[in-house]
């Protein structure tokens, strides 16, 4: 498995402000995705970070509200942007390592929005 | 749109005793790949165990071990000897075989949550 970091690991944070999450990986992987879960739910897709160009977004998520970078192949970061309470959830980051097909995760980030 | 399910929203095992979580899951593709992943109380997401539907055989680790029946499309988990540890959230995921176009992207059950009776 990569040995994957995300910071910060939790944070509160005012309603209207925005927070930018860091994912970092040890080694190369082929893709990067950002995941929500809200409490007590499942866990659900926001978008795929590709490397150099803009990330895919699932549906009911969009670019203005989650903008995403992925500068190189080991880094990416989500922004959650203008936040209401509603955003209130845990942020994980997940890879796949070159040459498989599993994802493994980040320790995920909980932000709490008041 | 691939869906899975997980109909046990909560499971309790004695220590030491044996346990089934179920999943059951729905797609037109003939090759995927199913996981379960264990998220304990640290939040942090584990993969458990991985199977891919083109093997018959059922895949295992240690004390977790698949059943995956593809004409039933069910793909259960046991858990052998349980330990304290092993209280979590469980989440089945499938993941389209295909590359490209999101289908790398995981769908995931909606979790049991496994409580281990000292």
């Amino acid at each position: 498995s990569a040995v994957i970091s995300q910071k910060p690991s939790r944070d509160i944070c005012q309603r209207g402000t925005s927070l930018t999450i860091q994912c970092q990986v040890d080694s190369q992987v082929t893709m990067m995705f950002w995941y929500r879960q809200q409490p007590g739910q499942s866990l659900t897709l926001i978008a795929t970070a590709n490397q150099g160009s803009e990330a895919t977004y699932e549906s009911g998520f969009v670019i203005d509200k989650f903008p995403i970078s992925r500068p190189n192949l080991t880094f990416s970061t989500l922004t959650v942007s203008n936040m209401s309470p509603e955003d209130s959830s845990i942020y994980l980051c997940s890879v796949v390592r070159v040459g498989t097909d599993t994802q493994y995760f980040g320790p995920g980030t909980r932000l709490t929005v008041l | 749109a691939q869906t899975v399910t997980q109909s046990q929203p909560e499971m309790s095992v004695q220590e030491a005793e044996t346990v089934t979580l179920s999943c059951t899951y729905d797609t037109s593709e003939s090759d995927y790949y199913l996981f379960w992943y264990k998220q304990p109380p640290s939040r942090q997401m584990i993969l458990v165990i991985r199977q891919e539907a083109y093997k018959q055989q059922n895949a295992t680790e240690n004390r977790f071990s698949v059943n995956f029946q593809k004409a039933a499309k069910s793909f259960s988990l046991k858990i052998s000897d349980s330990q304290l540890g092993d209280a979590a959230m469980y989440f089945c995921a499938y993941r389209s075989a295909m590359r490209g176009f999101g289908n790398e992207k995981l769908t995931f059950g909606t979790g049991t949550r496994l409580t281990i009776i000292p």
